[in-house]
């Protein structure tokens, strides 16, 4: 079956600092895959997406790139800010099977110290 | 602007209770699902629907029922034969499987 492994975490930087936040995948097909964040409270929001092998997905300064040879879409981010803490989660969605299904990573919480 | 709706944010349910989540979207998207979110755990599906009038268990369905009467609402009952009910519930909505989910704010659920 599907299964989404992310490190796992608290992750504390302080700010400036660079973030990665692994992921790595298991799946069969061709999924597309997707980064969500969750503020205190809150619901997810999407971060950003990728839906093919070697897609660059970007919003906010992060960036995350499909590896197909590594299964992998590693989370990054050259110079954090205090706003970016938050739960991060990495998340797939199976291809062409008819089933809209996403599956999850645990999750990573990100703090960010000034 | 249009979203997912969910109410209420608190919710409380007492020994033997069934309650109701509420979950609306003005996306016109066709799929809909419900999401528990325990600590440390990330999100794991609870139903989803696909069109009105069908609906799907996911992972963790027992002790859960839904209902998709409209296109617009899938509402979610945590029955008294679930015995663990206190989590956060996540209501999403999608149209395929490529474009995202967008998710509600989420109801979370004590037991009294």
């Amino acid at each position: 079956g599907n299964s989404v492994t992310q490190m796992e975490g608290p992750v504390t930087l302080s700010e400036e600092a660079f973030l990665t936040i692994n992921c790595t995948y298991t799946a069969t097909g061709y999924p597309s895959l997707f980064w969500y964040v969750q503020y205190p409270g809150e619901g997810l929001q999407l971060l950003l997406k990728a839906t093919k092998a070697d897609d660059k997905g970007s919003n906010k300064g992060f960036e995350a790139t499909y590896r197909k040879e590594t299964t992998s879409f590693h989370l990054e981010k050259g110079s954090v800010q205090v706003s970016d803490s938050a739960v991060y989660f990495c998340a797939l969605s199976r291809s062409g099977a008819g089933s809209y299904q996403l599956t999850f990573g645990k999750g990573t919480k990100l703090s960010v110290i000034p | 602007d249009g979203g997912i709706t969910q109410s209420p944010k608190y919710l409380f349910r007492k020994e033997g209770q069934n309650v109701t989540l509420s979950c609306e979207q003005n996306l016109n998207h066709d799929a809909m699902y419900w999401y528990r979110q325990d600590p440390g755990q990330g999100l794991r599906l609870i139903y989803y629907s696909q069109i009105v009038n069908d609906f799907q268990k996911g992972d963790i369905a027992e002790g859960y029922s839904v209902s998709r009467e409209k296109k617009e609402s899938f509402p979610l009952t945590v029955t008294s034969a679930q015995k663990n009910p206190t989590a956060f519930y996540l209501c999403a909505s999608s149209n395929t499987e490529i474009q995202p989910q967008h998710f509600g704010d989420g109801t979370r659920l004590s037991i009294l």
